[in-house]
């Protein structure tokens, strides 16, 4: 089984709609974060947690916001979709040593706003 | 100016040959340097850390040049499997990694 999963994998959704992905990992690592991935962009941080308490906005957390449920659950919600938060979106997860840069990642969830 | 900046490619090479790529970081204060692979429609994964001296990892060969801030990674030797995008990455704070649109790689039989 994959260590980290995301849900739902692809996603078709009407502007103004709110949507929720969801992200589960069972790396047991305490930190988790939110990407999105665009053509001829590198990945961008959207929101990160150092643990369940510790929630963090990231470069581009506008449109976005988070939910940390337990250690090993993230969710990312768009509270009102607009098409150009279409995007793949990453859920990653490092251990408390992060230092190493090492993130592991979900399969992504392919979000598409008409 | 990105903060990281990579050749987007692609890069077309035959089978058995030698490809490189760079990469162009532009925070000084960068910490650690990675390259991470993504095959077509999945998740990035981490290849190899990038360190001062130099490392290497079987047919892959990592380089720093801190004064010139730019990074390289090597293939050697390439492989049909080796076909991917590649990533640079650079780590500028506790939590926070900087990515490059990453690098395209076709090899050809």
């Amino acid at each position: 089984d994959a260590d980290v999963t995301q849900t739902p994998r692809n996603r078709i959704t009407k502007t103004g709609k709110r949507i929720m992905l969801e992200c589960s990992q069972t790396k047991g690592h305490d930190r988790m974060y939110w990407y999105r991935q665009d053509p001829g962009l590198g990945l961008r941080l959207i929101y990160y947690s150092f643990d369940v308490k510790d929630i963090n906005k990231g470069e581009i957390s506008d449109g976005y916001s988070v939910s940390r449920q337990a250690q090993a659950k993230f969710s990312l919600s768009l509270e009102s979709a607009i098409p150009n938060q279409t995007a793949l979106y990453f859920c990653a997860t490092s251990d408390s040593y992060g230092s190493t840069g090492e993130q592991y990642f979900g399969p992504g969830t392919r979000l598409t706003v008409t | 100016r990105k903060e990281v900046e990579q050749d987007p490619g692609p890069f077309n090479v035959p089978e058995g040959a030698t490809v490189a790529f760079n990469c162009t970081y532009s925070n000084s204060a960068s910490q650690s340097f990675f390259w991470y692979r993504q095959d077509c429609r999945k998740e990035p994964k981490l290849l190899m850390s990038v360190y001062s001296s130099g490392n290497e990892d079987g047919r892959f060969t990592a380089q720093l040049n801190r004064a010139s801030q730019y990074i390289s990674l090597l293939i050697r030797d390439s492989k049909l499997s080796d076909s991917a995008t590649y990533l640079c990455v650079v780590r500028v704070s506790n939590y926070q990694l900087i990515w490059g649109a990453g690098t395209k790689l076709i090899i050809k039989p």
